[in-house]
């Protein structure tokens, strides 16, 4: 079975700054999808970015990028130019590709970070 | 606007009473989900669907069942087996491996709380 570790339950950063959340992940699986979730006090969660193993450049959202380590199961993601509105749970979650399309998509998330930005 | 509606918003439980939470989609997505959201631990998936009228367990199924009669529709019954329910529960959605597509969307929650 698949698992995701997030090991920082908090961070802060001021705004305007740089921040790096870090995720590992552990599978066996050599083709598998990786996400970033973030969860604002409204509790709903939203899709962030996200990365395909399969591709070795990392994938870039405006100011959100990833450093994806495939080797060593790593998928961190950087935060640039923050703003107020980034403070939030974010969320790392890994999905099997699965063959045959048997994956189901089912995700398997971390424990997630919490993010507080300061003015 | 295409979503998923998750109601309602807040439930309240007294003890031994069985409750369902409603979860629909107008996505036209093949596979659904349950997941519940303890602090300190993330989401945890209950129940998953992939068609109508078949539907697997999860990491936590106890005390939990689902029905999936309609495509749009995934409603999540917690039972009175189910001995600590109260929780955040989020119910999603996917077009699934077979689209090519790979992010799940999210309802908006329902907060569980026994009385």
């Amino acid at each position: 079975a698949q698992t995701v570790t997030q090991s920082q339950p908090e961070m802060s950063v001021q705004e305007a700054e740089t921040v790096t959340l870090s995720c590992t992940y552990d599978t066996s699986e050599s083709d598998y999808y990786l996400f970033w979730y973030k969860q604002p006090p409204s509790r709903q969660m939203i899709l962030v970015i996200r990365q395909e193993a399969y591709k070795q450049q990392n994938a870039t959202e405006n100011r959100f990028s990833v450093n994806f380590q495939k080797a060593a199961k790593s998928f961190s993601l950087k935060i640039s130019d923050s703003q107020l509105g980034d403070a939030a749970m974010y969320f790392c979650a890994y999905r099997s590709a699965g063959a045959g399309g048997t994956s189901y998509g089912k995700l398997t998330f971390g424990q997630g970070t919490i993010l507080t930005v300061h003015p | 606007d295409g979503g998923i509606t998750q109601s309602p918003k807040y439930l309240f439980r007294k003890e031994g009473q069985n409750v369902t939470l409603s979860c629909e989609q107008n996505l036209n997505h093949d596979a659904m989900y349950w997941y519940r959201q303890d602090p300190g631990q993330g989401l945890r998936l209950i129940y998953y669907s992939q068609i109508v009228n078949d539907f697997q367990k999860g990491d936590i199924a106890e005390g939990y069942s689902v029905s999936r009669e309609k495509k749009e529709s995934f409603p999540l019954t917690v039972t009175s087996a189910q001995k600590n329910p109260t929780a955040f529960y989020l119910c999603a959605s996917s077009a699934g491996s077979l689209a090519g597509r790979t992010e799940a969307f999210f309802g908006q929650g329902t907060r569980l709380t026994v009385v």
